[in-house]
């Protein structure tokens, strides 16, 4: 089946501005991961969702960042009043089930770029 | 935070040799995985080594898990030129859902 898909694959906004990040989890997965990865580094944690619900937010850098599920499946990242160290991949991953012994299953990634 | 420290940080072999990297982390996991990654885009899952095992194989790839020392490698044999990516270490926490990445080994495989 399809895997994970994350839209738009690149994102340009100007600082101050406000965008969402999109992402579509395999069909089934109960799990949702939000991670962010600066250039040269690896990708780092943000928010955790098991079915509707944030399960751990702890990754969220500061409350411009949101994130939703309302229906178990889509998921979406929002970042308000954008700066321009909110550029990075934002990268989506899904799991069957919740829990550290499931393998997670990448999207493509978002490239964000604040100017 | 990023969990542990990959080494080297960047590896060039040529096509037929095999490739080492290492992964260090701090705390006590579930399990650890390795993840590839072209052009800075998604990961692509390699493989999953559980606490309780020492070493895994998958097709060309070997990996080797030391809970006492806290450390990990990954061994690709017989490499190509399409091996060239970026490689990550994540650590599964012990009782969380999260993985945590290491900055990551770039390897360059040339023809």
């Amino acid at each position: 089946g399809a895997g994970v898909s994350q839209t738009p694959s690149n994102k340009v906004t100007e600082k101050g501005k406000y965008v969402e990040l999109r992402c579509d989890p395999i069909s089934g997965h109960t799990a949702l991961y939000w991670y962010r990865q600066s250039l040269g580094q690896g990708p780092e944690f943000l928010i955790y969702f098991q079915g509707t619900g944030a399960a751990d937010d702890s990754g969220l850098p500061n409350d411009r960042f949101f994130a939703v599920r309302p229906e178990g499946s889509v998921s979406t990242l929002k970042i308000q009043r954008t700066e321009r160290g909110d550029s990075a991949v934002y990268l989506c991953a899904s799991s069957l089930r919740a829990g550290g012994r499931e393998t997670q299953y990448f999207g493509p990634g978002t490239r964000l770029l604040v100017l | 935070s990023q969990q542990g420290e990959e080494d080297p940080q960047a590896l060039s072999i040529q096509e037929g040799e095999n490739a080492t990297m290492n992964c260090s982390y701090k705390t006590s996991i579930n399990n650890l995985q390795w993840y590839r990654q072209n052009s800075g885009r998604g990961l692509v899952h390699l493989i999953l080594i559980r606490s309780n095992e020492r070493e895994k194989h998958s097709g060309r790839l070997r990996v080797t898990l030391d809970t006492s020392k806290k450390s990990s490698s990954l061994l690709i044999t017989a490499s190509r030129a399409a091996d060239t990516a970026s490689y990550f270490c994540a650590t599964a926490e012990l009782y969380g859902n999260k993985l945590v990445f290491g900055a990551g080994t770039i390897l360059r495989v040339k023809s």
